[in-house]
């Protein structure tokens, strides 16, 4: 099993470019979460999904919006970049919390950068 | 805020001494209080986890111990090897959907 991966590893964008973070995970997982990372701060919550279709917000959800058409795949999109938004993106994974003791599983991270 | 205070932001210790992590936390509808291991390049992987309802748990050379009438709990490694090098990170969980609360992160160097 490849867990949770990443796509893609490193990014650059300009002021105002928009891009699409993929997350996929082949854990048969019903929740997937977006965090970023900062210096000093932790991982804070971005957005998060409970099973395919459905999203709500997090901590931190302003500048970001997410979708989850299919069960392993949970997309992150910035619809215009600011430098703000310069940190590292992890996503996790975990089983519905019947099913389990509340596991997250993380991915690799991406880097984004934002000139 | 944070709502999930952590300290220290960094600790140095010896091959062999004991590491300590504090946390605290003010929510006592905190029901699930994981830490959480991460090395350079890597994400976070579940280390260690405890409920309120446990006042210590030992897994290895890991240990948490919770204080739930202080709301704090504690991350002890010992015997402290070289590989344990990482930042270690607190969380608490809150009810559904098992979203988690992070503390900022202590960064443990271990000198050999």
């Amino acid at each position: 099993n490849a867990g949770v991966t990443q796509t893609p590893k490193f990014r650059v964008l300009k002021t105002g470019q928009s891009m699409t973070l993929l997350c996929a995970q082949d854990m048969n997982h019903e929740y997937m979460y977006w965090y970023r990372q900062d210096p000093g701060m932790g991982l804070r919550l971005i957005h998060y999904s409970v099973g395919e279709g459905t999203t709500a917000k997090g901590e931190v959800p302003d500048g970001y919006n997410v979708s989850r058409l299919k069960k392993q795949n949970f997309l992150l999109g910035l619809e215009s970049a600011a430098p703000s938004q310069t940190s590292v993106y992890f996503c996790a994974s975990s089983h519905s919390i019947r099913d389990s003791p509340y596991e997250q599983y993380f991915g690799p991270g991406t880097r984004l950068t934002v000139t | 805020q944070q709502q999930v205070k952590q300290s220290p932001q960094s600790l140095i210790v010896q091959k062999g001494g004991i590491s300590i992590i504090n946390c605290a936390y003010e929510n006592t509808a905190f029901d699930y209080f994981p830490w959480y291991q991460q090395f350079p390049g890597k994400g976070p992987a579940l280390l260690i986890a405890i409920r309120p309802d446990v006042s210590e748990k030992k897994e290895g050379r890991f240990t948490i111990s919770f204080n739930k009438s202080a709301k704090q709990f504690s991350l002890h490694i010992m015997d402290s090897q070289p590989g344990d090098s990482a930042t270690y990170f607190c969380a608490a969980r809150r009810g559904s959907w098992g979203k988690l609360q992070f503390g900022a992160g202590t960064q443990v160097v271990v000198t050999p």
